[in-house]
């Protein structure tokens, strides 16, 4: 776990605010992932991305959220004007890509947004 | 549509005893299996995975059993120590569908006790 990094660990935002969640993956990954537990829920899968590229959004709201994965620096998870619905654990997940073992993601502590 | 089931939300074991986690699928693609076991506040920590190609992987106190006829995978936990008191997900991924999108269930509950 500690190899994944997001930050902040905690946000509150007022419905309509946006907010901005950073996963930085393990050293030598290349492939991240973004999933959302909502309480006494299982995660549930969000987004793939590769550096530069999106590889599967489908379980991105089609409005309000995206996501990218620059050349440099950490993975964004953006939110517009949240709502109170969006009050969730967001986790992020990286692994090293290719065959096998590409399956096995490793997962960052999360962030928790509270929308008020 | 929920591909992926744990139909027990919570698994009471004694210490030493052993722990049996189980969970089952609807979607014959899927190709890989983990289990990851989850502290309140923390991220989910990868705790061992399977192939469809292989019906048992074994790593220290961790075994899991895939019986793909009945899509159906266990988690065997021996012996159940204190420590392994936390939410546990079943989770699953095909590799017709974009590698990395991991299906999760819905998470069974352990406590150990003394």
């Amino acid at each position: 776990n500690a190899g994944v990094m997001q930050n902040p660990r905690h946000l509150v935002r007022r419905r309509g605010q946006e907010a901005r969640l950073r996963c930085s993956p393990m050293k030598g990954h290349s492939h991240v992932y973004w999933y959302r537990q909502l309480p006494e829920e299982g995660l549930k899968f969000m987004v793939y991305l590769q550096k530069e590229n999106i590889i599967d959004e489908s379980g991105m709201p089609k409005e309000r959220f995206s996501a990218e994965f620059p050349k440099e620096g950490p993975s964004i998870l953006r939110i517009q004007q949240v709502v109170r619905g969006d009050s969730a654990a967001y986790f992020c997940a990286s692994s090293p890509g290719g065959t096998g073992e590409s399956y096995e993601q490793y997962f960052g502590p999360g962030t928790r947004l509270t929308v008020t | 549509d929920q591909q992926v089931k744990q139909n027990s939300p919570s698994l009471s074991v004694q210490e030493g005893r052993i722990s049996i986690l189980n969970c089952d699928y609807t979607n014959s693609m899927f190709d890989y299996f983990l289990w990851y076991k989850k502290y309140p506040a923390e991220g989910p920590t990868f705790l061992i995975s399977i192939s469809s190609i292989k019906d048992k992987n074994e790593d220290g106190r961790f075994t899991v059993f895939l019986n793909k006829s009945a899509k159906h995978l266990s988690l065997h936990i021996v012996p159940s120590q204190p420590g392994d008191s936390a939410v546990y997900f079943c989770a699953a991924s095909a590799f017709t569908d974009s590698w990395g999108k991991l299906q999760f269930g819905a998470g069974t509950q352990v406590v150990v006790t003394p």
